[in-house]
């Protein structure tokens, strides 16, 4: 059973920088078995999928995100962060980070979340 | 991108009664290389993160109970549950994953009568 937990910074200004880290357990993220994700769920709004990262690195952004955002490994402690640029109050949400078994897209595990806010 | 559209936004079941939630894609989601349909459902609870219901258009994840079943093909298709029960509140999602980036259905939730 795979499990993941989400970390980091809970409240943001503007214009800084958002960093969030998800800690595996269950799995090795250099293993190839399963690419990571992160999913983030805004006030009033659904589900948002973010982007993934796969064991060697290569990975995948979501195009409205694709110029703010950096999805990386640490191997050495098993787990994966999320860095997003220039944040505004539009970024406010619930960070959910997920594994996709084989890539496949399909999300089979989930973190808690987290929540970020945005503001000065 | 692939636009996902579910209806209805909200329901309100008896226990025991079935409920039904729609979803469309604004794309055929059949793969016929692999002849798959890659169309997931997801449940969050409230104050849950989601979970996994239902991979592939109509196979059930582990755990999950067979009243809930999913069906239909190309851009329309269906989360069923054959008798609603207490435990099934929350948000339902749909999920096309045939090309990034992956999206979601705006959500339907379903409360108890």
């Amino acid at each position: 059973q795979v499990q993941l937990q989400e970390s980091g910074s809970g409240l943001v200004k503007p214009s800084q920088t958002l960093s969030l880290t998800c800690a595996v357990s269950g799995a090795s993220i250099s293993s190839g078995d399963y690419s990571w994700n992160w999913i983030r769920q805004s006030p009033g709004k659904g589900l948002e999928w973010i982007g993934y990262i796969y064991h060697l690195g290569s990975s995948y952004y979501t195009p409205s995100l694709k110029s703010r955002l950096t999805i990386s490994l640490d191997r050495s402690r098993n787990q994966f962060s999320l860095k997003l640029k220039s944040v505004t109050a539009a970024d406010t949400g619930i960070y959910f980070c997920a594994a996709s078994l084989r890539g496949s897209g399909t999300q089979d595990y989930w973190g808690q979340g987290t929540l970020v806010t945005v503001s000065s | 991108e692939i636009v996902m559209t579910q209806t209805p936004l909200s329901l309100s079941v008896t226990p025991g009664e079935p409920a039904s939630i729609a979803c469309r894609s604004t794309q055929n989601l059949f793969d016929s290389d692999d002849r798959k349909t890659y169309v997931d459902w997801y449940l969050q609870k409230p104050g849950q993160s989601p979970h996994l219901l239902i991979y592939a258009l109509s196979h059930r994840a582990s755990g999950v109970p067979d009243r809930f079943s999913g069906s239909g093909s190309g851009t329309d298709f269906t989360l069923k549950i054959s008798r609603v029960e207490a435990e099934d509140v929350g948000v339902y999602y749909c999920m096309q994953r045939i090309d990034f980036p992956l999206t979601f259905g705006q959500g339907t939730r379903l409360e108890i009568k």
